[in-house]
């Protein structure tokens, strides 16, 4: 997971309260992208940022909102967590966005929300 | 919705055969990508081939894609417990740049 950091990587918390995930590249990468994973959906897109400034919604980006003003760090919130959020989350960075698209992911942060 | 469905969802075998998982797609793409997940990680990128290829070989990893079938194999050859591990296909979709993973395949490799 060398170049992408994400924190927290464990996080518990209660219903209601907001919560915001962290994603530090390296690398320099202009694309940065956030998915959940759950048992039985694989990986889905949650948002992706093409640029400082310029994000765009994924399949499930309701419940969720993104900022990225810096190019190393893209966040994750959820304004208010509800318990369909409990997952694991991911942080993914590429250099190219169509063409040959290859992600280079961080180690996950797992969210309970109770 | 997903895009690339694997089959199986799981996948038992000894070390030393081979094991091979499919992934089926919906709509057109500019190539296929294979990522493995060790359990408590993040996804590494194994092999992408692209839309206009056929098969594609690394190590004991082989590829192969159907555009017309709109399907891909992964066979890792001469497995090793150290393959234990989910295989996902995720699919670069032609229209959106997107890449959109399946559900994976949980293989064991029994020693």
């Amino acid at each position: 997971d060398a170049g992408i950091t994400q924190s927290p990587r464990h996080k518990v918390t209660e219903t209601g309260t907001p919560v915001t995930l962290r994603c530090h590249q390296t690398e320099n990468h202009r694309y940065m992208y956030w998915y959940r994973q759950d048992p039985g959906h694989g990986l889905r897109l949650i948002h992706y940022s093409y640029g400082v400034k310029d994000t765009d919604k994924g399949e499930v980006s309701d419940g969720y909102s993104v900022s990225r003003s810096k190019t190393e760090d893209f966040l994750l919130t959820l304004e208010s967590a509800t318990s369909s959020q409990t997952s694991v989350y991911f942080c993914a960075i590429s250099d190219t966005f169509s063409g040959a698209n290859v992600l280079t992911f961080g180690a996950g942060s797992r969210l309970t929300v109770l | 919705s997903q895009q690339g469905e694997e089959d199986p969802q799981a996948l038992s075998i000894q070390e030393g055969e081979n094991a091979t998982m499919n992934c089926s797609y919906k709509t057109s793409i500019n190539n296929l990508q294979w990522y493995r997940q060790n359990s408590g990680r993040g996804l590494v990128h194994l092999i992408l081939i692209r839309s206009n290829e056929r098969e594609k070989h690394s190590g004991r990893l082989r590829v192969t894609l159907d555009t017309s079938k709109k399907s891909s194999s992964l066979l890792i050859t001469a497995s090793r417990a150290a393959d234990t591990a989910s295989y996902f296909c995720a699919t670069d979709e032609s229209n959106t740049g997107k890449l959109i993973f399946g559900q994976g395949t949980t293989l064991q490799v029994k020693p």
